[in-house]
């Protein structure tokens, strides 16, 4: 089975800062990478396919990056209501897992 | 607009069938293009992927929850159903039903709202 670790588990932010999420893969899963983001009581939201496409409707200050094992997810200007957990997983291969999720809080 | 929608028993008793039903509205589950799966959540902790179902009957599971669940899918009525058999307070989770879109690599693009299902006598 693949594990997917992501780091850090949570970290403190402003609005307007930089915020970047790794997300790294116990094998090669390259493009095969998906990031959610998550409000608290909601179900998961997609942001981000394939490593670096953005789903239709969300904000472009969010991107996706990475190849191989290693991934990031990145927020150019955060803003109040990014302010959430989110979560990367693997659609390689089955069993399709998710890491335990990064939750972003204010500063 | 797809929504989709759990419903089901809130509370299950220890070593019980948890059954669940997914209502798939604003597209049909028989189009083809998708696959319907679904995802859980214990409190405050990570997602795991149950399995999926595809509107022909084929099925595909997490490995560690194999030998207890079983997928199923009604066309007519546009849903589908999540079986988990002996359930154990490890089981206590949110439940999420979702479409799965294998056309942009594998994900999960829609989601039902979840539904918390409580495992205790």
């Amino acid at each position: 089975d693949i594990q997917m670790t992501q780091s850090p588990s949570s970290l403190s932010a402003s609005v307007g800062d930089r915020v970047t999420i790794t997300c790294r893969a116990s094998q090669n899963i390259s493009p095969y990478l998906n990031w959610y983001q998550q409000k608290p009581g909601k179900a998961p939201k997609l942001l981000i396919y394939a490593a670096s496409s953005l789903e239709s409707g969300v904000p472009s200050r969010f991107s996706g990056n990475g190849s191989g094992t290693d991934f990031t997810l990145t927020v150019s200007s955060l803003q109040p209501e990014d302010f959430a957990t989110y979560h990367c997983q693997q659609s390689y291969s089955s069993p399709y897992s998710f890491g335990q999720g990064t939750k972003v809080e204010i500063k | 607009q797809l929504q989709l929608q759990e419903s089901g028993p809130g509370l299950v008793k220890p070593s019980e069938t948890l059954s669940l039903t997914c209502s798939v509205s604003g597209g049909s589950i028989s189009s083809g293009s998708y696959y319907w799966g679904w995802i859980r959540q214990p409190p405050g902790k990570g997602l795991e992927w149950i399995g999926t179902i595809f509107y022909s009957g084929s099925t595909y599971y997490n490995p560690s929850l194999k030998s207890r669940v079983t997928l199923s899918v009604d066309t007519s009525r546009n849903q589908f159903s999540l079986n988990l058999s002996s359930v154990t307070a490890a089981d206590t989770a949110v439940y999420y039903c979702a479409r799965v879109n294998t056309g942009s690599y594998y994900n999960f693009d829609y989601w039902g709202q979840g539904t918390l299902v409580t495992v205790s006598s």
